[in-house]
């Protein structure tokens, strides 16, 4: 099993809906987790961390960890054309490691 | 801006040619990383800075690259006798140690290389 994965899409959404993206992890990157979203040519932008069990909600993102299950996900409500970017997961072991990535979901916004 | 600062933001080489590239941190963050991404895939990890101590380097930095972070602010990443496999873009990200959970690692705007 690869260390963080997502799957890599196209995930299109219509404007309005809910965006639901996933990531599965392994044991080695347990303790932290980020979601990035990246426009293409840029760099990753922090869209929130979460560390513990259950949800964590900032403006239209919440994101969701359950440890049981070694799964996180994004949820992006009232979604816009301007949420339509990769969305890129990452996994810590924790303290001052290195971020560990998936390849990435991208995501779609239809108008 | 108080954010993250890379220089230069495209580099165009020959194969064989060295390489440097430079990163500032946000000001108050004392630790500093660098990755490198590559089309269709995330980031990977290659490096990273407490201050000015280097303590951790991953299998993916072959001796080819050097990074240095003199004084522990901005840092540098050198890679010698360039090949075409590194053309990538550079990610430098720094974050402010916390105690007792894991930093919040803040993007620069990367260096785009390419190896000609």
């Amino acid at each position: 099993q690869k260390e963080v994965e997502q799957n890599s899409g196209p995930l299109s959404v219509p404007e309005g809906a809910i965006a639901s993206l996933n990531c599965t992890y392994s044991d080695r990157v347990s303790q932290s987790f980020f979601w990035y979203r990246q426009y293409s040519g840029k760099s990753p932008e922090l869209i929130m961390s979460i560390y513990s069990n259950g949800d964590k909600e900032d403006g239209r993102f919440t994101a969701q960890l359950n440890k049981a299950s070694q799964y996180v996900s994004l949820l992006i409500r009232d979604s816009q054309p301007s949420d339509s970017a990769t969305y890129l997961c990452a996994g810590s072991g924790g303290g001052a490691d290195g971020l560990t990535f998936g390849k990435g979901t991208h995501l779609i916004i239809q108008p | 801006d108080t954010g993250v600062s890379q220089d230069p933001r495209h580099k165009i080489t020959k194969r064989g040619q060295n390489v440097t590239f430079r990163c500032d941190p946000i000001s108050e963050h004392n630790r500093l990383y660098w990755y490198r991404q590559t089309l269709g895939q995330g980031p990977e990890f290659l490096t990273y800075f407490q201050n000015e101590a280097q303590l951790e380097k991953s299998r993916l930095l072959s001796d080819r690259f050097s990074a240095e972070r003199p004084k522990g602010s901005f840092s540098t990443l050198e890679i010698q006798r360039t090949e075409q496999g590194d053309s990538a873009m550079y990610l430098c990200a720094s974050s402010l140690e916390r105690a007792r959970s894991t930093d919040t690692q803040y993007f620069g705007p990367g260096t785009r290389l390419t190896v000609l």
